[in-house]
């Protein structure tokens, strides 16, 4: 079945550096969203990449989709103790374009 | 403001006790998911419906059923909860499946099964 991965699993960083997920779809993506979820929390949708090649910017989360549209990530640049939580990819699920098949996150936990 | 909300958001039951968690919306989305969430995992999805269309994943147990009885709410019954069965409960929503939409998840119910 159609799986999606995540690396790394765990990234405990210091304050102030960077931190970087990997997303890798065995099957080619028509779209991918990315996700974060507090502890204790639950999921909220921070973006979604459609185009091959695409690079979307928040403040300091830059996100990118691969050319070949089966690969994503999500890099932050200078980490704060706000950024801690663990960050899901996603992409849709075969067989039905409104289900989501979800990595196994990341999850960042920032030394202040 | 429009949202997602899930009840109750902690549930405790006993060992093969049925239980019924909530969920409704305000955000007038078709679609209507519900997950199972262990911890340090990621969200798994149990069934979700398209307006009234369930689709249920083929991997979830016979234990978990769902009912839709309108567009805003949407009710998870676990008929024998086990053990095994305590996790958190996220209920999500999205607009429509023209293509992979954003989905909006409830803040979740945390069930303990004694």
């Amino acid at each position: 079945g159609q799986q999606v991965m995540q690396i790394p699993q765990y990234q405990h960083v210091q304050e102030g550096e960077d931190f970087t997920t990997y997303c890798n779809s065995s099957t080619t993506l028509s779209n991918i969203q990315w996700y974060k979820q507090r502890p204790g929390g639950h999921p909220v949708f921070l973006i979604q990449l459609v185009k091959s090649g695409e690079v979307k910017k928040q403040k300091r989360l830059t996100f990118q989709f691969g050319e070949a549209k089966k690969n994503s990530s999500l890099h932050i640049t200078a980490t704060q103790t706000t950024d801690v939580g663990t960050y899901f990819c996603a992409g849709p699920g075969v067989g039905g374009s409104e289900k989501l098949v979800f990595g196994k996150g990341t999850k960042l936990t920032v030394n202040p | 403001d429009a949202m997602v909300i899930q009840n109750p958001r902690y549930q405790v039951t006993q060992f093969g006790k049925p239980v019924t968690l909530s969920c409704s919306q305000t955000l007038n989305h078709n679609v209507m998911y519900w997950y199972q969430q262990k911890s340090s995992q990621a969200p798994k999805l149990l069934f979700h419906y398209y307006d009234k269309d369930f689709n249920n994943e083929a991997d979830t147990p016979d234990n978990f059923q769902s009912r839709r009885p309108n567009t805003s709410f949407c009710f998870l019954d676990i008929r024998s909860p086990g053990l095994g069965d305590a996790a958190m409960y996220l209920c999500a929503t999205s607009r429509d499946d023209r293509y992979t939409d954003t989905q909006y998840f409830g803040p979740g119910t945390r069930l303990t099964v004694l």
